[in-house]
């Protein structure tokens, strides 16, 4: 089946650091992938689509300069976390669509300390 | 805009009971419906799905009609165990195709206990 592997599954930095997402797909090509925030006990909200070679569409409110996306290829989109602050602390995950429907990465949990 | 309402959580139930999660949707045309279910710190397991209206998507004991005269997509187990304990989310895709996101309900906690 699809998998879609992302890493690391929990991430501790600095205030003012930056800090990058990656996600996989391995065994498939992913055009499009999308990646989501999960705040504690809340649901999935939309961040931004990434497209392979071209630029994000990012959601309404998401700082694209804080968050910046690139899909490079067509099995990786990386998510870096710039400059992070205690309120960026969250739960990341990433998806992408197959042809077998959508399929999520297992999330990366970023605590900002 | 296309939207997911679920209701409010957590629910509490006891082993072998019945279990009714609420969902109900906003969308132009005829999206596809889904549920997942996300285990404490793991990411989002496709659970079910139905992609017209009147299809039954059921896996694992879990059961959701997708009715388009209500709008609903409703999901049920007939008698749930310790291990289903989890959070689940009722889902929308309003088009087909690679370039559309999953459109989530807030998330329903379910605690079962012994």
């Amino acid at each position: 089946g699809a998998v879609v592997s992302q890493h690391p599954s929990w991430v501790i930095c600095k205030s003012g650091t930056s800090v990058k997402i990656e996600c996989r797909s391995l065994d498939f090509q992913a055009t499009t992938m999308f990646w989501y925030r999960q705040f504690p006990k809340q649901s999935l909200m939309l961040m931004a689509t990434s497209n392979e070679g071209s630029k994000a569409t990012y959601e309404q409110g998401v700082e694209k300069d804080k968050f910046l996306i690139n899909h490079a290829s067509l099995t990786l989109s990386t998510l870096t976390v710039t400059s992070a602050h205690p309120e960026d602390s969250s739960f990341y995950i990433c998806s992408a669509r197959s042809g077998l429907g959508y399929t999520f990465g297992s999330g990366t949990r970023l605590t900002v300390v | 805009g296309n939207s997911v309402t679920q209701m409010e959580g957590p629910v509490t139930l006891s082993e072998e009971a019945f279990l009714t999660i609420n969902c109900t949707y906003t969308a132009t045309g005829y999206p596809s419906l889904f549920w997942y279910v996300q285990y404490p710190g793991e990411g989002l397991q496709l659970l079910l799905k139905a992609t017209k209206a009147d299809d039954k998507g059921s896996n694992k004991g879990f059961e959701a009609t997708y009715r388009k005269e209500t709008t609903s997509f409703h999901l049920e187990k007939g008698s749930v165990q310790v291990s289903d304990s989890a959070v689940y989310f009722c889902a929308l895709s309003d088009i087909e195709g690679a370039g559309t996101a999953l459109i989530f309900g807030k998330g329903t906690t379910l605690s079962v206990s012994s």
